[in-house]
């Protein structure tokens, strides 16, 4: 099964900060990645599609970016409602796996 | 719009089964699987497998495949999660979600872009 290391883990910015998340997968997926924002006691939100494509709805402030290995999440300008975990997700082959998640919380 | 609506929280005991439901509406069921992902109480998501409802395939989780089993309904367009055998770390959350997209019977790119609101499955003596 293919791995994906998220990092950091945690993180405490401020609101305006510009944030940055990182997934590393444990072999090439091509650009089969998916990014959620997960908030406690709601249903995960999808961001992100296929490493870049913003979902629909989603604000312009979240990017992805990244290929391969190596794929970033970024948030411009940090926004209260913002504060969650998020993960990635691979679909490049089965099993689909997620990353153990980032949680971002309030300075 | 689209909305996965699952069935209502469960208790159960070590060694039973549990099978929750996720209805959809909104789309055309057979144009997409459903997917179940779950999160234990601290932990990640989890994902445990899917099934396509246009022909019934299914590809399990190789942990779970074993106790496990996903079935469609598409008069009802409804998808259901069955765990047996359950122990105290099958609690808890279990989430429906779109995914992936199919066409002709081809699916691909499995993310998921809606999802159920979730059912609590609590496993306890």
């Amino acid at each position: 099964a293919i791995q994906l290391t998220q990092s950091p883990s945690s993180l405490s910015p401020s609101v305006g900060d510009r944030v940055t998340i990182t997934c590393r997968a444990s072999q090439g997926i091509s650009s089969a990645l998916a990014w959620y924002q997960k908030k406690p006691g709601k249903a995960p939100k999808l961001l992100i599609y296929h490493a870049s494509s913003l979902e629909s709805g989603v604000p312009s402030r979240f990017s992805g970016s990244g290929s391969g290995t190596d794929f970033t999440l970024t948030i411009s300008s940090l926004q209260p409602e913002d504060f969650a975990t998020y993960y990635c997700q691979q679909f490049n082959s089965y099993p689909v796996t997620f990353g153990g998640g980032t949680k971002v919380e309030i300075k | 719009q689209v909305q996965l609506v699952q069935s209502g929280p469960e208790v159960k005991k070590p060694g039973a089964s549990v099978k929750v439901s996720c209805k959809a509406s909104g789309y055309t069921f057979i144009s997409y699987g459903i997917s179940w992902v779950r999160q234990a109480p601290g932990q990640g998501l989890e994902w445990m497998g899917w099934i396509s409802n246009y022909n019934g395939n299914t590809n399990y989780a190789q942990n779970l495949q074993d106790r496990v089993t996903m079935t469609t309904d598409t008069s009802t367009n409804t998808a259901y999660m069955e765990l047996r055998s359950l122990r105290s770390d099958d609690s808890a959350v279990y989430y429906c979600a779109r995914g992936p997209h199919c066409s002709g019977g081809t699916c691909y790119s499995q993310y998921f872009d809606y999802w159920g609101q979730g059912t609590l499955v609590t496993v306890s003596s």
